[in-house]
């Protein structure tokens, strides 16, 4: 199975702050990823599709980016709205693997 | 509108059986699979598995074979998922989703108790 290692698990951050959140995986994936964000209580939404495109309604201060096998999510500038969870998920490859996720709270 | 309504929260005891339901509108069922997900009090997401919508073929995640069973009606678009002789550790919230990129159509999520 291919592991998806995310980093942190969590991170206190301010607003305003730029924040990158990181998935490396085990074996080549492409750009075969998703990132979700996920409030609590609340099902996931996509934030991120293919590993660098925006999905439909998610604010551009939202992006994705690739550098090997190392993916990350980066917020240009933190708002309040965005404390969440945050999970990637590969599905290159059977079985689709979810990254443990990041709690991503405010300083 | 596209949306996936999941069955309401369940109370169960260990051994018993729950079935959930994921009920599809706003699109056509058979054209998408149905994914299926589930999360853990306080954990992160974990893939389960997915069934065919077309076909009725499920396929099955290593740590949920055996216990899990995905199913269709597809007369009333709706999947479900069933787990069968419930343990302590499947004490968890079921999601389901449309099996299609960006995965942007989920259901709100069934939660499981486990509590003899």
């Amino acid at each position: 199975d291919i592991q998806m290692t995310q980093s942190p698990s969590s991170m206190s951050a301010s607003l305003g702050d730029r924040v990158t959140i990181t998935c490396q995986a085990s074996q080549d994936i492409g750009n075969n990823l998703i990132w979700f964000q996920q409030k609590p209580g609340k099902s996931p939404r996509p934030m991120i599709y293919y590993a660098t495109n925006l999905a439909n309604g998610v604010p551009s201060r939202f992006s994705g980016s690739r550098s090997g096998s190392d993916y990350s999510l980066t917020i240009s500038s933190l708002e309040s709205e965005d404390m969440a969870d945050y999970h990637c998920l590969q599905y290159k490859q059977y079985p689709d693997t979810f990254g443990a996720g990041t709690k991503l709270e405010l300083k | 509108q596209i949306q996936l309504v999941q069955s309401g929260p369940e109370l169960k005891k260990p051994g018993e059986s729950v079935k959930i339901s994921c009920k599809a509108s706003g699109y056509t069922f058979t054209n998408y699979g149905m994914y299926w997900v589930k999360q853990a009090p306080g954990q992160g997401l974990q893939y389960m598995g997915w069934i065919n919508t077309e076909t009725g073929k499920p396929t099955y995640a290593d740590d949920f074979k055996g216990r899990f069973v995905f199913f269709l009606e597809t007369s009333a678009s709706t999947a479900y998922l069933q787990i069968n002789n419930l343990k302590n550790e499947d004490m968890a919230t079921y999601f389901c989703a449309r099996r299609s990129i960006p995965f942007d159509y989920w259901g709100q999520g069934v939660m499981v108790t486990v509590s003899s």
